[in-house]
């Protein structure tokens, strides 16, 4: 398994406001994905960050919305545009063993949309 | 697309009781993989089932692969507190070869002590 920071852990931001998450392994990975949670749900694939390419998104997820930046193996951000309080939700990075299905979670970015 | 349904919703346990939980599909999957996910954290990989019929421990976790493959279960012994948590299961998405994963919407358990 690979070690996965993100940063923020949490944040409290104005709806209109704009907020970058950033996510790192402590190893070079292939695969890594973006997921959102809202209270009480369960995870919602945001959309997969290619390295080098631009991200694939899900049905009902847009890039002007949720810009996501792979720049190497090892780091990617995702960004939540113009927040509003619809927004507030735990947003989750992950990195995939593609051979075994097995995907490993950060910790989580806990935003707070007022 | 793919739907993964879990019960219980929820669960209010004794320590020390046993506990199953399941999770259910309308298609056949190749994989099954169970997590657990603390209050304010990520969710962490448990076990993970390839095989028909595979019976896979962890500890006191035990999970097994249906062998319709439309189902998973997991079964968790002598519970203790440091249990409770929210347990989903995942499973490839459809149309897999992109290695996306379905989740369920998860099983909340509370262990009294």
């Amino acid at each position: 398994s690979a070690v996965i920071s993100q940063k923020p852990s949490r944040d409290i931001c104005q709806r209109g406001t704009s907020l970058t998450i950033q996510c790192q392994v402590d190893s070079q990975v292939t695969m890594m994905f973006w997921y959102r949670q809202q209270p009480g749900q369960s995870l919602t694939l945001i959309a997969t960050a290619n390295q080098g390419s631009e991200a694939t998104y899900e049905s009902g997820f847009v890039i002007d919305k949720f810009p996501i930046s792979r720049p190497n193996l090892t780091f990617s951000t995702l960004t939540v545009s113009n927040m509003s309080p619809e927004d507030s939700s735990i947003y989750l990075c992950s990195v995939g063993l593609p051979q075994l299905w097995k995907q490993y979670f950060g910790p989580g970015t806990r935003l707070t949309v007022t | 697309g793919q739907q993964l349904n879990q019960s219980p919703q929820s669960m209010f346990i004794q320590e020390g009781e046993d506990v199953s939980m399941n999770c259910t599909s309308s298609s056949i999957f190749n994989t099954w993989l169970w997590y657990k996910q603390d209050p304010g954290e990520g969710p962490v990989l448990l076990i993970a089932l390839y095989k028909a019929g595979e019976l896979t421990s962890n500890g006191r976790l035990t999970a097994q692969f249906g062998i319709t493959r439309k189902d998973s279960f997991l079964n968790i012994s002598a519970s203790i507190p440091s249990d409770v948590g929210i347990y989903f299961c995942a499973g490839p998405n459809s149309g897999g070869s992109n290695y996306k994963l379905t989740f369920g919407k998860g099983t909340l358990l509370t262990v009294n002590p």
